[in-house]
């Protein structure tokens, strides 16, 4: 069965920290897609990126970059000099078996000023 | 390009009532993907419709149902509401080609509560 597991619940980090949002995933299939999606408080989840699992380069988007380790199961997302902006929710989701997809519990990212 | 639409964005009912929530994708998008997100369970996939038929599903009960329009608009529809059906409800959409390498683009919600 497919699972996707976010360990942390909450985190708080002051502004301009950098902060590293974890995501481990279990998966028999050998071929899976891995998304990142942002919820801030308006409730709609916005698309960060896709990662397949036949392409494990790490990938950087401004101040986002993103570390996919097969070997670990891991697909964890940093945010380098955070803004109060970054504040919001953060879903790992792993694609399967069609068009579903199969979510963490979400790590609430808190940036104080 | 507009994104993905949802109707109403709130919603109160009773327990017992039925409700049906309104999903517009974004224009050729043909996939329409049904999510629920509460407190205790997070997000959870409901069905995804494509070309007007459910092709996939997950565990809700039958009390959970949808459609799919010719114009790929979605309809979803809850009845003999239970308490525990209060939730964000979202809607995704995709080109609906792909499988599960297509990204899914989220409206902004139906928050349900139910009293």
């Amino acid at each position: 069965a497919q699972k996707v597991t976010q360990a942390q619940t909450e985190i708080s980090v002051v502004e301009k920290e950098d902060v590293t949002l974890d995501c481990v995933y279990e998966t028999r299939d050998t071929t899976y897609y891995l998304f990142w999606y942002k919820q801030p408080p308006s409730g709609e989840l916005v698309f960060l990126i896709r990662r397949n699992s036949f392409d494990e380069q790490n990938e950087i988007s401004g101040r986002y970059s993103w570390n996919f380790q097969k070997s670990t199961s891991s697909f964890n997302f940093t945010i380098t000099a955070s803004q109060v902006v970054d504040s919001a929710v953060y879903f790992c989701a792993l694609g399967y078996g069609g068009n579903k997809l199969v979510f963490g519990a979400g790590t609430i990212l808190r940036v104080k000023s | 390009k507009a994104g993905v639409t949802q109707t109403p964005r709130y919603l109160i009912k009773t327990r017992g009532q039925q409700v049906t929530l309104s999903c517009s994708p974004i224009s050729g998008h043909r996939s329409v993907s049904w999510y629920q997100q509460t407190p205790g369970q997070g997000l959870q996939f409901l069905f995804e419709y494509f070309s007007e038929t459910q092709r996939n599903k997950g565990n809700f009960p039958g009390r959970f149902s949808g459609r799919q329009f010719s114009n790929s608009r979605s309809e979803m529809n809850v009845s003999t509401l239970e308490l525990g059906d209060s939730a964000l409800y979202l809607c995704a959409s995709s080109i609906g080609l792909a499988g599960p390498q297509e990204t899914q683009y989220f409206g902004p919600g139906t928050r349900l509560l139910v009293l």
